[in-house]
């Protein structure tokens, strides 16, 4: 089972809007809408931002929305602030024995 | 409110066992599997394997033949073992909560960074 495939960096500048694709297959993504978001600051802990491919938990600014097509799902963060500069993961559940996929993962730089 | 408090010796030698363990309050033990991810230097996260409050177990196939998660419901506790640990098992380990159904890491530990050196 091989991770799912994420662009390695993405940047934009405050108040902008980026938006960070995760292509997975019919076996994880396009199956099942049980994709989720982290966002990880580095050598702090992973936060939930989105699960359920376009559900919000709570105190999650609302800047942050998913979606999905097909076997890829998009995360986009509108309104760009400085503090959104980290590592963000997409994570699938698999129907492949694996259960649990993530992301190669995807440094977002604040310009 | 949740908390994941995750422990476990931090520095090994080639082929020996790490061991970790996660105690879990502010919530309840059912409901959930309670799961290990893991980030190696410089790479990704990746998932280990999940527990249920029962007992029952599944695992990332690549790590399986190695992995055994354990879990002591009356301490609310669960536990990973990783045997025959190589360099390439130097990470971080993060101990987490799912809820059943909705498979996304809703409460993580803060992480126990595990060195595998001769």
């Amino acid at each position: 089972q091989s991770a799912l495939t994420q662009p390695a960096s993405v940047s934009g500048s405050p108040g902008q809007s980026i938006t960070i694709s995760c292509n997975g297959t019919s076996s994880d993504v396009g199956s099942y809408d049980l994709v989720s978001w982290y966002q990880y600051h580095p050598g702090k802990v992973p936060k939930v931002i989105i699960y359920g491919v376009t559900e919000r938990p709570s105190g999650v600014s609302s800047r942050f929305s998913g979606s999905k097509s097909a076997d890829t799902a998009s995360l986009t963060i509108s309104g760009l602030q400085a503090e959104d500069e980290a590592d963000y993961y997409c994570c699938s559940y698999s129907k492949e024995d694996v259960f649990v996929v993530f992301g190669t993962g995807t440094k977002l730089t604040v310009l | 409110q949740v908390q994941l408090q995750q422990w476990g010796a931090g520095l090994l030698k080639p082929s020996e066992t790490l061991s970790l363990t996660c105690a879990v309050s502010g919530t309840s033990f059912n409901n959930y599997f309670w799961t290990w991810i893991r980030q190696p230097p410089g790479k990704g996260l990746e998932w280990i394997g999940r527990v249920s409050h029962d007992g029952v177990t599944d695992y990332n196939p690549s790590l399986k033949s190695r992995v055994t998660i354990s879990v002591v419901t009356s301490k609310k506790q669960f536990s990973l073992m990783l045997t025959s640990v190589t360099a390439a098992d130097t990470a971080v380990y993060f101990c987490a909560r799912v809820p059943f159904n909705l498979y996304y890491m809703d409460a993580w530990g803060k992480g126990t960074t595990a060195t595998v050196s001769s």
